[in-house]
């Protein structure tokens, strides 16, 4: 079943501008990832941020969250053309360490 | 640095071949997971493990066994590989928090794309 889901599956930027990502979920959840995937390789976490946060922040990436709404946002700023990749947001599914995925945003950035 | 290996890249079987996935971690996680990766349908749970002798189906087991012997090796067997079997394999790693909060960051390895003929 599918917990995360993605919006839109695919971004076209020309680097410099700004991208933006959004994930909508269903049940409650206690944290939120963030992972990026490059072609045909594994994936890599990036952020975390847990119910009771808001937004956060890692270098060229900030993260929102709106458990009221279930949705989170992913923004990319200043992108370049290095950040083109797969994002994928994760939520917990209270059984352990057990994480569901969306499908993925899809994000191409063009120098 | 957390690694997390896998033993092929690229992989090709034919049909009713039993194949053997293997993943590695190096830093004594307890947790380990198998999904497969098809596009459209993001990334799918197949097994997982808690502990070493340890398993749990994921959302699509069918096909698939697995096999935790030692904690930072987690096989996954495909008893008789069939062609809706080709795929991405990935597999993760995670280490479980004190406390009780669940969910936490999986460590990816490079995958395996399996390609059954």
């Amino acid at each position: 079943s599918q917990q995360g889901e993605e919006d839109p599956q695919a971004l076209s930027i020309q680097e410099g501008e700004n991208a933006t990502m959004n994930c909508s979920y269903k049940t409650s959840i206690n944290n939120l990832q963030w992972y990026r995937q490059n072609s045909g390789r594994g994936l890599v976490h990036l952020i975390l941020i847990r119910s009771n946060e808001r937004e956060k922040h890692s270098g060229r990436l900030r993260v929102t969250l709106d458990t009221s709404k279930k949705s989170s946002s992913l923004l990319i700023t200043a992108s370049r053309a290095a950040d083109t990749a797969s994002y994928f947001c994760a939520t917990d599914s209270n059984q352990g360490g057990k994480l569901i995925f969306g499908q993925g945003t899809e994000l191409s950035v063009k120098p | 640095d957390v690694k997390v290996t896998q033993s092929s890249r690229y992989l090709v079987k034919r049909t009713g071949e039993k194949v053997f996935l293997e993943c590695v971690q190096d830093m004594d996680h307890e947790n380990m997971f198998w999904y497969r990766q098809d596009p459209g349908l993001g990334l799918r749970l197949i097994y997982f493990s808690y502990d070493v002798k340890m398993k749990e189906k994921g959302d699509i087991p069918e096909g698939y066994s697995v096999s935790r012997e030692k904690k930072e090796r987690f096989s996954l067997i495909l008893e008789s590989a069939s062609t809706n079997q080709t795929s991405m394999y990935l597999c993760a790693s995670s280490f479980p928090r004190s406390g009780a909060l669940p969910g936490d960051t999986q460590y990816f390895g490079p995958g395996t794309r399996l390609t059954v003929l």
